[in-house]
């Protein structure tokens, strides 16, 4: 079965600094997406940023950036500049081609960012 | 507007009645699912469907039913809610997984928070 883990239950970043979220993850598969999704305070799920696997370029939206290592099984997220709106609870996830479009979700990391 | 709504967004209620969390989309979607989160567990998944009058469960479906009569709507069914069911429920909608890469973004609804008592 695919795990998501994230070991950071909580993190906090200055404004306009850059933080690194963890993520990693376990499957068998070779065709997959990874996702991370962001849930301010408003409880609304919003994506952030997605990655295939087959593409070896990390993804990159604005200030939002990935470290995908395949290998590993390793997906962090970059955010530079950080901004006082960054500040939400964050999810990593994963979906394969194998069981359609279920998602598996890590815990979550909750971000602050401090002014 | 594409969009997934779900109602109501809170509710609460005592243990052993019946309720039902509604959720539509309006994007044609043939997948759609139900989570819920809990604090330190993420979102699991309790059901889904992918398509009209086909639906399986996923990995928390004790003590839920859902229905797919009509494409656009997906209604989690609490035959008997007990208080191991508060939390934090989503609905999230997207097209069958594919070989076009946006088929793999699931839209979720504002959640509904239900408290059982």
């Amino acid at each position: 079965a695919q795990t998501v883990t994230q070991s950071q239950p909580e993190m906090s970043v200055q404004e306009a600094e850059t933080v690194t979220l963890s993520c990693t993850y376990d499957t068998s598969e070779n065709n997959y997406y990874l996702f991370w999704y962001k849930q301010p305070p408003s409880r609304q799920m919003i994506l952030v940023i997605r990655q295939e696997a087959y593409k070896q370029q990390n993804a990159t939206e604005n200030r939002f950036s990935v470290n995908f290592q395949k290998a590993a099984k390793s997906f962090s997220l970059k955010i530079s500049d950080s901004q006082l709106g960054d500040t939400a609870m964050y999810f990593c996830a994963f979906m394969s081609m194998e069981y359609g479009n279920k998602l598996v979700f890590g815990a979550g990391t909750i971000l602050r960012v401090k002014s | 507007e594409a969009q997934v709504t779900q109602n109501p967004r809170y509710l609460i209620t005592v243990t052993g009645k019946k309720l039902t969390v509604t959720c539509s989309q309006n994007m044609n979607h043939e997948y759609m699912s139900w989570y819920r989160q809990d604090p330190g567990l993420g979102l699991r998944q309790i059901y889904y469907s992918m398509n009209v009058e086909v639906t399986d469960k996923g990995d928390v479906p004790e003590g839920y039913k859902v229905s797919r009569k009509e494409k656009r709507n997906f209604p989690l069914i609490l035959e008997s809610p007990s208080p191991n069911q508060t939390s934090l429920y989503f609905c999230a909608s997207s097209p069958a997984l594919g070989n076009q890469e946006k088929n793999t973004e699931a839209f979720f609804g504002q959640g509904t928070r239900l408290t059982v008592v």
